[in-house]
């Protein structure tokens, strides 16, 4: 079980410069989700996908744009790069939950991004 | 909106000392609390998950409370070592249809000296 991989590890693009973060997870996971983390902010939420076909938007979702063909994986595609995006980008993934109980979330690596 | 706050910000303490860390939301009506360990450069490593219906959680050295009426959860560390030196995190999800979005505090810095 490689859990939920990242790639790439670290990333500098130039401003308007477009590129796709890549994640992956081999759990079966339905609930799939990126978040920003940004000094002195936390991490926020800026995308979500509870299965195959369904994606739906978080707190900061302006500039990128996702979409869920496959259980596995939840890419992540920065339109139009620019300063404000340099962060490291954290993927999550778990079972979805019920009314009964809910699941850990599982987080991969991180992308370092920085945008000149 | 839900805001999640972590006191202290940061704590320094000897090697063998028992710590709380504390973690405060606004809006009671979560789903679960998730608290996370995170080392510098790398990422999350999940602790423990305290459901919404649960009061405390233990994981060996590891003891998270939850009280949702008051807003707070503690996580507590028994004879803290150099290697739990780390930033911890909690967060929240709120009880909404999937309960999975958390909202996560700034983060207590912590470093255990020898």
């Amino acid at each position: 079980n490689a859990g939920v991989t990242q790639t790439p590890k670290f990333q500098v693009l130039k401003t308007g410069q477009s590129m796709t973060l890549q994640c992956a997870q081999d759990m079966n996971h339905e609930y799939m989700s990126w978040y920003r983390q940004d000094p002195g902010m936390g991490l926020r939420l800026i995308h979500y996908s509870v299965g195959a076909g369904i994606t739906d938007q978080g707190e900061v979702p302006n500039g990128y744009n996702v979409s869920r063909s496959t259980t596995e994986d939840f890419p992540l595609r920065l339109l139009s790069a620019a300063p404000s995006q340099t962060s490291v980008y954290f993927c999550a993934s778990s079972r979805t939950s019920g009314r009964m109980r809910s699941y850990e979330q599982y987080f991969g690596p991180g992308t370092r991004l920085t945008v000149t | 909106k839900q805001e999640v706050t972590q006191i202290p910000a940061a704590l320094s303490v000897p090697e063998g000392e028992n710590l709380v860390l504390n973690c405060s939301f606004t809006d009671s009506a979560i789903y679960n609390l998730q608290w996370f360990r995170q080392d510098p450069g790398k990422g999350l490593t999940s602790l423990l998950l305290i459901q919404s219906s649960q009061r405390e959680q233990t994981s060996g050295r590891l003891n998270a409370s939850l009280d949702k009426s008051s807003g707070r959860s503690t996580l507590y560390i028994a004879a803290s070592q150099p290697g739990d030196s780390a930033t911890y995190l909690c967060a929240v999800t709120q009880d909404d249809n999937y309960g999975q979005n958390f909202v996560f505090g700034p983060g207590t810095r912590l470093s255990v000296l020898p």
